[in-house]
């Protein structure tokens, strides 16, 4: 199946700092790319949607000028904490879908970012 | 708006039969998915349903009523390692949206 990754997999940063995480689809091209926060023992919430080449869409509640995501490639999709405070400690999830499917993502591990 | 209802814990004993119910209000709702997760881990995708009725995936099957707005997934045979969270999630305008998941555990 497809495979995508994330990069760190796990990541401690101080407050004030920030902080970016990767995500890539290892065997196929990404046409869109999704980023989802999970607390602990709570659901996946999706923050944000991101084609490859436009500006990235926001769910409602999420700050973009606090996340910001950039989709540079068809395979390559960047998530930036910037000015982390220990509320953003979290478990940072992508997915991809690709061209050839109308409705399946494949999910990264996930990033655990703490922040102290 | 929108609204993903499922239990938030259940206990089932191994080689048992149990089912996770699943309710949804949603807007531009195009289909229903269930997935796993495993503490700490991603979600693994375990079936989508597009169409009203059940589909069989192995031990996992999943049902749909669209009119009911209404899913459940059923797990037979319980292994221990089905332990985990599962969860129930609308593709709303070609997005995932997920519930917040039902905790299974399983007894020996």
């Amino acid at each position: 199946g497809a495979v995508v990754s994330q990069h760190p997999s796990r990541v401690i940063c101080k407050s004030g700092t920030s902080v970016k995480i990767e995500c890539r689809s290892l065997d196929f091209q990404a046409t869109t790319m999704f980023w989802y926060r999970q607390f602990p023992k709570k659901s996946l919430m999706l923050m944000a949607t991101s084609n490859e080449g436009s500006k990235a869409t926001y769910e409602q509640g999420v700050e973009k000028d606090k996340f910001l995501i950039n989709h540079a490639s068809l395979t390559l999709s960047t998530l930036t904490v910037t000015s982390a405070h220990p509320e953003d400690s979290s478990f940072y999830i992508c997915s991809a879908r690709g061209v050839q499917s109308a409705y399946e993502q494949y999910f990264g591990p996930g990033t655990r970012l703490t922040v102290t | 708006g929108q609204n993903i209802d499922q239990p938030t814990e259940m206990t089932a004993t191994e080689g048992a039969i149990v089912q996770i119910n699943c309710t949804y209000q949603t807007s531009g709702f195009n289909g229903l998915f269930w997935y796993q997760q495993h503490a700490g881990e991603a979600p693994t995708f375990l079936s989508y349903n597009v169409l009203d009725g059940l589909e069989e995936k192995g031990r996992f099957s999943s049902f749909l009523s669209r009119s009911k707005g209404y899913s459940y997934l059923l797990l037979k045979e319980l292994q221990m390692k089905d332990s985990a969270s599962y969860l129930c999630a609308c593709n709303r305008d070609d997005k995932i949206i997920f519930g917040k998941g039902t905790r299974l555990h399983i007894l020996p």
